[in-house]
């Protein structure tokens, strides 16, 4: 397994605001991800971060609305910018590890956002 | 069409049950097919992992998987009230891309 700490666990922000989640993993990794759960729906990846690249976005998700910074092999950072009330969700930070059967993926505890 | 469906529940059965969750998905590619375990207000965690087709054992939890009629399943044998959480299906071509069904919530009666 993984140990994966988010930070903030939860937050409310202000409409127009930003919000920077950060993620520490325990060990180093290769690739770290971003998803989001918005209230009553499955996870959606935003993107993937590659240390020393750009993160990789998925259709739907924009730098400019969710840049993402991922300076070394433990750590990443997500901010969600210009906040609105439809960011309100769950943000998860996750990471690839090998299992058994084959690489898996671990999330961490999720940081809790409203948006007011 | 969605690429991964799940039936959202809820779900609530007594205290020594078999739970019986199960998926449907649309995209032939999947071969990475996993179950999470969400607790409320928590991160998801992994629970089974299996690829291709096939049955996994893991002490009261069984997962299989039927890839001629793209169909996964978790059974839950002997549940108890601390198995109540929402479970997830996941599912990817590649095993890190990995694509969602909305979750079924479980709750199992004392």
């Amino acid at each position: 397994s993984a140990v994966i700490s988010q930070k903030p666990s939860r937050d409310i922000c202000q409409r127009g605001t930003s919000l920077t989640i950060q993620c520490q993993v325990d060990s180093q990794v290769t690739m770290m991800f971003w998803y989001r759960q918005q209230p009553g729906q499955s996870l959606t990846l935003i993107a993937t971060a590659n240390q020393g690249s750009e993160a990789t976005y998925e259709s739907g998700f924009v730098i400019d609305k969710f840049p993402i910074s991922r300076p070394n092999l433990t750590f990443s950072t997500l901010t969600v910018s210009n906040l609105s009330p439809e960011d309100s969700s769950i943000y998860l930070c996750s990471v690839e590890r090998p299992g058994l059967s084959g690489n898996t993926i671990y999330f961490g505890e999720g940081s809790w956002l409203t948006v007011v | 069409q969605k690429e991964v469906e799940q039936d959202p529940g809820p779900l609530s059965v007594p205290e020594g049950a078999i739970v019986s969750l199960n998926c449907t998905y649309s995209n032939s590619a999947f071969q990475y097919f996993m179950w999470y375990r969400q607790y409320s207000r928590k991160g998801p965690e992994l629970l089974m992992y299996t690829y291709s087709s096939g049955n996994k054992e893991d002490g009261r939890f069984t997962a299989q998987v039927d890839k001629s009629s793209k169909y996964i399943s978790l059974f839950i044998r002997d549940s108890q009230p601390s198995d109540s959480a929402t479970y997830l299906c996941a599912m990817s071509v590649t095993d890190y891309k990995l694509s969602f069904g909305a979750g079924t919530t479980v709750t199992v009666r004392a």
